[in-house]
């Protein structure tokens, strides 16, 4: 069955911090690597699209890494801020945007 | 453009009720989609549309019904609701039916509690 973990489940951080997320997966075949930003009481925003041929992308303080051998993937925040605070949801592609799997997201407060 | 939108925000239906979830698009986008999201899970499609007068079965389609007359809109109907139809329900949309690497664009959500 097509998996997507996430870890940390939460995380609290002071502004200004870096802080890293993980994601495993165990979806095959796999076509790309998605991560979104959602704000409570809002529809989740694209951050970065990976396909497995990229290793890295960059959005601004966001950074996304993809490693397709051991089927992981981080994104990497640096000098966050208070309005970095939200669920990141991984999502993995095995084919069309219909055979999307999401994981269930890691929820980062920033706080003073 | 005001992107994807969807109404209404919240809704309380008892159960048995019917309803229907609308969501429009003004990007020209040829897929849309409906997810739902529940707590502790991952969104989960529910239905979704390649273009105008073409829909396909989700994840978690039992329950719910999709139509698309028009490239803008792709209302979702609880046909008999249930307690366990309680969810937040997220509209999206991406320029390719392929969905590649196309950006899903996704409305604010509807959050449907059902009695």
């Amino acid at each position: 069955k097509n998996q997507v973990e996430q870890s940390p489940q939460s995380l609290i951080i002071l502004e200004g911090k870096n802080c890293t997320l993980q994601c495993n997966y165990t979806v095959s075949p796999f076509s790309n690597l998605r991560w979104y930003k959602q704000d409570t009481g809002r529809g989740p925003v694209s951050l970065t699209i990976m396909t497995f041929s990229e290793n890295t992308k960059s959005n601004g303080r966001y950074t996304a890494t993809l490693d397709a051998d051991t089927k992981q993937s981080s994104l990497h925040i640096t000098a966050s801020q208070l309005s970095d605070s939200a669920s990141y949801i991984c999502v993995v592609s095995f084919g069309t945007a219909s055979k999307l799997t999401f994981g269930t997201g890691t929820r980062l407060q920033v706080t003073l | 453009n005001a992107g994807v939108t969807q109404t209404p925000k919240f809704q309380v239906l008892k159960t048995g009720q019917s309803m229907t979830l609308q969501c429009a698009q003004d990007m020209n986008h040829e897929y849309m989609s409906w997810y739902r999201q529940d707590p502790g899970m991952g969104l989960r499609l529910i239905h979704y549309s390649v273009g105008a007068g073409i829909t396909d079965q989700g994840e978690v389609p039992n329950g719910y019904n999709v139509s698309r007359s028009t490239t803008e809109d792709f209302p979702l109907r609880l046909l008999s609701a249930a307690p366990s139809q309680t969810s937040v329900y997220f509209c999206a949309s991406s320029y390719g039916t392929s969905g590649y690497t196309d950006t899903q664009y996704f409305g604010p959500g509807t959050r449907l509690t059902v009695l």
